[in-house]
Order: C-alpha cells, then sequence, then structure tokens
C-alpha cells in the first residue's frame, strides 16, 4: 500500500530561518495534504496539492509536488518558535478511496 | 470558523468494557471518518462513513469498533470489549466532499486509556 515517509524525522533550527520537510510515497495518488499537529493536540490542515500541481503557497508555507520521483516538499519560510510542532504529509490514492495514509511525520523545533 | 468536535477528550476504562467516542462533524460536511494514532507513532485509518453506511474500513476496524451516526449531528465510534493495546488517541475527521477530492478538517482527539 502507498505510504508517506517523512524525513528528516527530527529537525532543530533557529528563529526567522527556513524548515524544509520531505515526504515521499510509494504508488500514484489524486492529491497530498500536509498537517501540523501541536504535542497531543489535533490535526490542523497546512494545505493540499493535487497531482497536477508542482507548487502552491499558503502565507510562509511553499509546497512542492514531484509526481516522478513521488515526492513532496514543505517550506516554511521565516520560521518562529509558535511552528514548532509535528509536520505529516496524507497521501490520497488516484483510484477510489476516502482515506488518508500519514506518514511518521516531521518533529520540528524552532528555537528562540 | 466551523469546526470538529470530539468528547471527551480523555477517556480511561478497564480492560474488557466498552467505550463510546463522540464526534460532531461539521455541520454541511457528508463524509466522516475515525482515525487512531498510538503514543509516538504514525496516524492510522480506521474507517470512512458516507450516506449512513461504512464506506471503506481498514484491517485494524475489526469485530469490536463499530460505527454509528445516531442523529443528525453526532458519529461515534465503539469499540465493545477494549484491550490493552486500544489505548491511543482517537481522531474524528468530516469533509465535504471524499478524500479524493477535498481536505479532512480534525477534531481534537480523544485519548483512550485502557488499564
Amino acid at each position: 500500500s502507498q505510504q508517506g515517509e517523512e524525513d528528516p524525522q527530527a529537525l532543530s533550527i533557529q528563529e526567522g530561518e527556513n524548515a524544509t520537510m520531505n515526504c515521499s510515497y510509494k504508488t500514484s495518488i489524486n492529491n497530498l495534504q500536509w498537517y501540523r499537529q501541536n504535542s497531543g493536540r489535533g490535526l490542523v490542515h497546512l494545505i493540499l496539492i493535487r497531482s497536477n500541481e508542482r507548487e502552491k503557497h499558503s502565507g510562509r508555507l511553499r509546497v512542492t509536488l514531484d509526481t516522478s520521483k513521488k515526492s513532496s516538499s514543505l517550506l516554511i519560510t521565516a520560521s518562529r518558535a509558535a511552528d514548532t510542532a509535528s509536520y505529516f504529509c496524507a497521501t490520497v490514492g488516484d483510484n477510489y478511496g476516502q482515506n488518508f495514509v500519514f506518514g511518521p511525520g516531521t518533529r520540528l523545533s524552532v528555537l528562540p | 470558523e466551523p469546526e470538529v468536535t470530539q468528547t471527551p477528550s480523555h477517556q480511561v476504562t478497564q480492560m474488557g468494557q466498552e467505550v463510546i467516542l463522540r464526534c460532531v462533524p461539521i455541520s454541511n460536511h457528508l463524509y466522516f471518518y475515525w482515525y487512531r494514532q498510538i503514543l509516538g507513532q504514525k496516524v492510522e485509518f480506521l474507517v470512512s462513513f458516507y450516506n449512513n453506511e461504512i464506506s471503506e474500513k481498514s484491517e485494524i476496524f475489526d469485530d469490536q469498533f463499530s460505527v454509528e451516526r445516531p442523529d443528525g449531528s453526532n458519529f461515534t465510534l465503539k469499540i465493545r470489549s477494549t484491550k490493552l493495546e486500544d489505548s491511543a488517541m482517537y481522531f474524528c475527521a468530516s469533509s465535504a466532499l471524499g478524500a479524493i477530492t477535498d481536505t479532512q478538517y480534525f477534531g481534537p482527539g480523544t485519548r483512550l486509556t485502557v488499564l
């Protein structure tokens, strides 16, 4: 089955720096979504990118998708301490299916 | 902004007991989901629900699990005879359209602890 795998598993940066997280998956997808999870809390949707899109922006977030490499990246620019969280990619297959497959996540720590 | 709500936030139960986790999806959404996250592990899909029936379920969703939409607003997950390994965060989600086209909005989760 397809599977999102993020790397790195953990990332520690200084406030103001950019953070880049990557996600790889195994089978063809309809769309890929990035979520944030603060410790012990729910999942907050960040951005959705469809398989026919290559790049999307939302505020300080930039997501790219390379379907030939089956990978996506999430860039957070000018990071803030409040960005400290775990970030997950979730994929949806291009056949009939209503569920996400989540990767294990990248734990981002932004140090003040 | 509308949001998915879940109750209780934390449930402690004895092994073998039944639990019901409750969710109120966003009001105009048609698709509902349950996921679970064992501590430190991935978020795993359990079940999706549309038009008053299960549309898809994972291998995890065995006979001890059931879902129900008892009225126009609630969506419940019942675990019939809890096991220690059922301890996890359980997330409810909803979407206006199916996941293949639409964003899923997640609730804050219910932490289930089975003793």
